[in-house]
């Protein structure tokens, strides 16, 4: 079935760029999201990009996409210590379009 | 801006009690979700709901759970026996449609079984 792995814990200082990495097994055609958890709340959905797709941005983030190594990254530019929290790399499958399967969360913690 | 909203924040439970976790999906959604994490692990898919029915489900889910919206605004997860392991933080989420479109989670609950 699918996997999605992530490193567990990512340290930078206010202003640097982030870059958090994914990887999945599964190459079918898939949606790809990332997801923020700040201490005591849900998960938000920070972005999403399909599979025929290489790159996303939305302001302060890219999404960067490697099919042929089943890669994904999240890149915060300027990062802030607001940023600091667990991101979720997830992911839809053709073969299960309703259940997102989850990567482990890359702590992120921003220093000043 | 529209949110799903989940009751109680916290449960503490006895094993073999059961326990009603409920959530207030974003009102013009049809498909509901139920995902846990137990602590140190992934969030992991439970179920999908549709029409007033279960459209997939995971191995987790067996006859111990159930789901529910019994009225237009609450979808429920009920566990009828609740064991030391059900111990995690449960997720509700809904999306408009059903296939990729985006699933918007809640807060969660983090359900204690002692």
């Amino acid at each position: 079935g699918e996997d999605v792995e992530q490193s567990l814990f990512l340290s930078v200082r206010e202003g640097d760029s982030s870059v958090i990495n994914c990887t999945y097994t599964d190459s079918s055609s898939t949606y790809l999201y990332w997801y923020k958890q700040e201490p005591g709340a849900g998960l938000q959905l920070l972005t999403y990009i399909f599979s025929n797709m290489d790159m996303k941005q939305d302001q302060r983030l890219t999404v960067l996409l490697n099919k042929k190594d089943k890669h994904l990254s999240l890149r915060i530019a300027d990062t802030q210590t607001g940023d600091s929290a667990i991101y979720f790399c997830a992911g839809v499958w053709n073969t299960g379009f309703q259940k997102l399967v989850f990567g482990t969360g890359t702590r992120l913690l921003v220093s000043p | 801006e529209p949110e799903v909203t989940q009751t109680p924040s916290h449960q503490v439970t006895q094993m073999g009690q059961e326990v009603i976790l409920r959530c207030v999906p974003i009102s013009n959604h049809l498909y509901f979700y139920w995902y846990r994490q137990i602590l140190g692990q992934k969030v992991e898919f439970l179920v999908s709901f549709y029409n007033n029915e279960i459209s997939e489900k995971s191995e987790i889910f067996d006859d111990q759970f159930s789901v529910e919206r019994p009225d237009g605004s609450n979808f429920t997860l009920k566990i009828r026996s609740t064991k030391l392991e059900d111990s995690a933080m449960y997720f509700c989420a809904s999306s408009e449609g059903g296939g990729p479109d985006t699933q918007y989670f809640g807060p969660g609950t983090r359900l204690t079984v002692l």
